[in-house]
């Protein structure tokens, strides 16, 4: 299994640019969720899902879409991007059932919007 | 809101050293997980514990949940330089399935 799985690694973006950050799963979880870490703010939940078709906000969703229209998929889109959402941007799973909600993190997205 | 204070921020100490890391809330959580992340990577997860008074072993690792369930630690003894990362501890609420409140995280760095 790959495990979670982030694309790409790195990105550069221009204020007002739009642009998708891709995440997939092997591990026919039904839970998602994407996380931002900023220094000295720790993770922090942008949007989740608990199943295909099924998304919510977080704790930081503004300027952010999501949609889920498979298990394995959970996009995050950004629409018009801004210097305050540079950022390490990591997309998690879990069973939906496991004990504790642990979670799976994939390697993670490096954001710098100019 | 729930919040989850860890402490200290930063910790740089010497190979053979023990240290603990602390997390601390006013809110009572079904669950605490600690993970630990390294530079470039995601958060690893190391321990779930659920239970109050709870008491986990990792070879060098002990974690112990509170008898509250607010707050938890992290002892590590003899430290080795590959224990050197960002300790990060993540409380369940129960509620929406897998949502988690994470604390801003430990920075270790333990020198040869």
């Amino acid at each position: 299994n790959a495990g979670v799985t982030q694309t790409p690694k790195f990105q550069v973006l221009k204020t007002g640019q739009s642009m998708t950050l891709q995440c997939a799963q092997d591990m026919n979880h039904e839970y998602m969720s994407w996380y931002r870490q900023d220094p000295g703010m720790g993770l922090r939940l942008i949007h989740y899902s608990v199943g295909a078709g099924i998304t919510d906000q977080g704790e930081v969703p503004n300027g952010y879409n999501v949609s889920r229209s498979t298990t394995e998929d959970f996009p995050l889109r950004l629409l018009s991007a801004a210097p305050s959402q540079t950022s390490v941007y990591f997309c998690a799973s879990s069973p939906r059932f496991s004990a504790g909600g642990e979670q799976f993190f994939g390697p993670g997205t490096r954001l710098t919007v100019l | 809101t729930q919040l989850l204070e860890q402490s200290p921020q930063f910790l740089s100490i010497q190979e053979g050293e023990n240290l603990t890391v602390y997390c601390n809330s006013s809110s009572v959580f079904s669950s605490l997980q600690w993970y630990r992340q390294e530079p470039g990577e995601g958060p690893v997860l190391l321990v779930t514990v659920v239970t109050g008074g709870e008491v986990k072993k990792l070879k060098r690792l002990t974690f112990q949940f509170g008898d509250a369930r607010k707050d938890s630690s992290l002892h590590i003894t003899a430290a080795q330089p590959g224990d050197t990362g960002l300790y990060l501890c993540a409380g369940g609420s129960g509620g929406s399935q897998g949502n988690l409140i994470f604390g801003k995280g430990t920075k270790l760095s333990v020198k040869p």
